[in-house]
């Protein structure tokens, strides 16, 4: 079973701030995916990596597969960031459910 | 495009009730599961099917069912509700590679 552990596992920061929250993993995967978890809301998928690093407005997500590690970075943090953050190893088998590992998330909260 | 669908987003069971709880999706996804997210926990899955006709166990299946008669729905059952099966609940359905996309949740509350 593929280890997931997240840190910080809490961080409260100030707007503007630039904020990296990392994730590593135990087993080789086939890609990576990060999610946001809003108060009380829906899960939504942030990301997919499998090699590099992709951007998205102010967010950047970067992995690094021999090191078994990725980074989710946010720009000029602003308040509507905050959220849980949960990284999510895909297994090498492949595509669907039952190869995702979640970890437990960050909480992140963004103050004026 | 309604993505994946999930019903109802609030539910109280007495112990020892049944329910099922809804999952649709319009993507035409093979990929549909079911998970439990609890307080300090990370997303745990309970069931998930890759096709119609085909399901398995996840991490934590007991005490639930689940049936995949047509590619769009993903049914939950819970056979005699415990307040151990407190928690929230969430579908998610995804094609063979890509990102899942998960339904807004269910919070189950078992007295």
């Amino acid at each position: 079973k593929n280890e997931v552990e997240q840190s910080p596992q809490n961080l409260t920061a100030q707007e503007g701030e630039f904020i990296t929250i990392n994730c590593s993993y135990s087993v080789g995967i086939s890609a990576l995916h990060w999610l946001q978890q809003h108060p009380g809301g829906g899960i939504v998928s942030l990301f997919m990596l499998s090699s590099g690093k992709k951007k998205h407005g102010r967010l950047i997500a970067t992995i690094n597969i021999q090191e078994k590690h990725s980074s989710l970075h946010i720009t000029a943090s602003h308040p509507r960031d905050s959220a849980v953050y949960i990284c999510a190893p895909q297994g090498l088998g492949g595509g669907g459910a039952d190869g995702l590992t979640f970890g437990k998330g960050t909480h992140l909260i963004i103050q004026p | 495009n309604a993505g994946v669908t999930q019903t109802p987003k609030f539910q109280v069971l007495k112990t020892g009730q049944s329910m099922t709880l809804q999952c649709a999706q319009d993507m035409n996804h093979e990929y549909m599961s079911w998970y439990r997210q609890d307080p300090g926990m990370g997303l745990r899955l309970i069931h998930y099917s890759v096709g119609a006709g085909i399901t398995d166990q996840g991490e934590v299946p007991n005490g639930y069912n689940v049936s995949r008669s047509t590619t769009e729905d993903f049914p939950l059952r819970l056979l005699s509700a415990a307040p151990s099966q407190t928690s929230v609940y969430f579908c998610a359905s995804s094609a063979f590679v890509g990102a899942p996309t998960f339904g807004s949740g269910t919070r189950l509350t078992v007295v």
